[in-house]
């Protein structure tokens, strides 16, 4: 099945600072790769997904990159704000049918 | 529209006790999938529905029995607790359909204590 790998675990920047998640794949049929939020004690929630006909995708002060060929997707948070402050998670996914996540970024925005 | 509901929010279950957390969705999803969170694990997929009268084996499913009611209800049982499956489930349903509204929904969790 898909692997997925995260780094790194936890992410400590200054507000207004830019943050950047890196997540790795091993299934290369996988075509749909969602990035979620989590905050504490709440469910996760989606804020950003690529497909991989797509090499960039921008929403605002965030962005997410796709290298197919390495297998490799980053999430890039821009000025960042203390509400930022989540656990993020990657995952990647078939048509969007059985999503495999990893391990979690914990990011803290500092003011 | 509620999204996805699951109950209970919490357990307490002794060692050995059974139990079943329900999920039900109204988005008319076909795929439904049950999650374990567990500190720096992130997000293990237990089992998944892929639609109506399937289900199959995740990353973890060793201790888990899964029932896909109909298409809105998926239930994940516990037939014999143990510490070790201590943790915060998520039930989560996706559309399964290449389109616009691909995302995984999630369930407000579960959070389940063994002793």
């Amino acid at each position: 099945g898909e692997n997925v790998e995260q780094h790194p675990s936890t992410l400590s920047v200054q507000e207004g600072d830019s943050a950047v998640i890196k997540c790795t794949y091993s299934d290369s049929a996988s075509n749909y790769f969602p990035w979620y939020k989590q905050e504490l004690g709440k469910r996760p929630q989606l804020i950003i997904d690529i497909r991989s006909n797509v090499g960039e995708k921008k929403d605002q002060r965030i962005a997410v990159t796709l290298n197919k060929t390495a297998k490799h997707f980053s999430l890039h948070i821009t000025e960042t704000q203390p509400e930022d402050s989540a656990v993020y998670f990657c995952a990647a996914s078939i048509y969007g049918n059985q999503f495999y996540f990893g391990t979690g970024t914990s990011l803290t925005v500092i003011p | 529209n509620a999204g996805v509901t699951q109950t209970p929010k919490f357990q307490v279950l002794k060692t050995g006790q059974s139990m079943t957390l329900q999920c039900a969705q109204d988005m008319n999803h076909n795929s439904m999938y049950w999650y374990r969170q567990d500190p720096g694990m992130g997000l293990r997929l237990i089992y998944y529905s892929a639609s109506e009268g399937t289900t199959d084996k995740g990353e973890v499913p060793n201790g888990y029995n899964v029932s896909r009611l109909n298409k809105r209800e998926f239930s994940l049982r516990l037939e014999s607790a143990a510490p070790s499956q201590t943790s915060v489930y998520f039930c989560a349903s996706s559309a399964n359909l290449w389109g616009t509204d691909t995302e995984a929904f999630f369930g407000q969790g579960t959070r389940l204590t063994v002793v």
